[in-house]
């Protein structure tokens, strides 16, 4: 079937150093791709999000790249810091639906 | 700071039981979603709501009911809960398609524990 999915369950990295966190996807009619980050203990929290017409989007510390070529979005952080350490999801919408599919999580964790 | 709303945090509670896990959002979003996370697992939608009396099963099959008297309240009930239920269920709000974020805002979630 159709689904969102992370190459990679964890990823370990030290401080300072650049992470990236990727993300396969399937369905070609997805329009919309949403990264969350997701500390222990709490919901997921809105990090960044990329239309299908773009294939790059900046936010503070954080790039998302979309290639819809081969269906893949990653999430480039730089200069990772501890607070950076927590589970990345990449979730997507298709079309008009307003409901999100996400995929499998990546522990992201940074080494002191 | 959340304005989306989850009580109560952690619940353990014996198989059999009814239980209602409350969900409330301050900001007059239309669309609502519950969702059931395992831990460091995926986010699997059990039920949605676009409107005040309008409520629709997920992705995942569930025993789980909820309800939508209210824009704020959306709050998910099980009738008599089983071990096979424990797990953490996040409820988030959207305003899609207004704004420029089409993204959910979570709650932080109820950990269920049936023994």
């Amino acid at each position: 079937g159709e689904s969102v999915g992370l190459h990679l369950p964890t990823l370990s990295v030290q401080e300072g150093d650049n992470s990236i966190i990727n993300c396969a996807y399937s369905n070609s009619a997805s329009d919309y791709f949403i990264w969350y980050k997701q500390e222990s203990g709490k919901g997921p929290q809105f990090i960044i999000d990329i239309r299908s017409n773009m294939d790059k989007r900046q936010g503070q510390r954080v790039t998302v790249l979309l290639n819809k070529t081969v269906k893949h979005l990653s999430l480039q952080i730089a200069a990772t810091q501890p607070g950076d350490s927590a589970v990345y999801f990449c979730a997507e919408k298709k079309g008009s639906n307003y409901k999100l599919t996400f995929g499998k999580g990546t522990l992201l964790t940074v080494n002191p | 700071e959340a304005d989306i709303y989850q009580t109560p945090r952690y619940l353990v509670i014996g198989t059999g039981k009814k239980i209602t896990l409350e969900c409330s959002q301050t900001m007059g979003h239309d669309k609502m979603y519950w969702y059931q996370q395992d831990p460091g697992m995926e986010l699997h939608l059990i039920h949605y709501s676009y409107g005040v009396n309008s409520t629709e099963k997920g992705d995942l099959s569930s025993e789980s009911t909820v309800s939508r008297i209210r824009t704020e309240h959306f709050p998910l009930t099980l009738e008599s809960a089983r071990p096979s239920h424990t797990s953490q269920y996040l409820c988030a709000s959207s305003e899609f398609p207004q704004g420029d974020n089409y993204g959910y805002t979570f709650g932080s979630g109820t950990r269920l524990t049936v023994v």
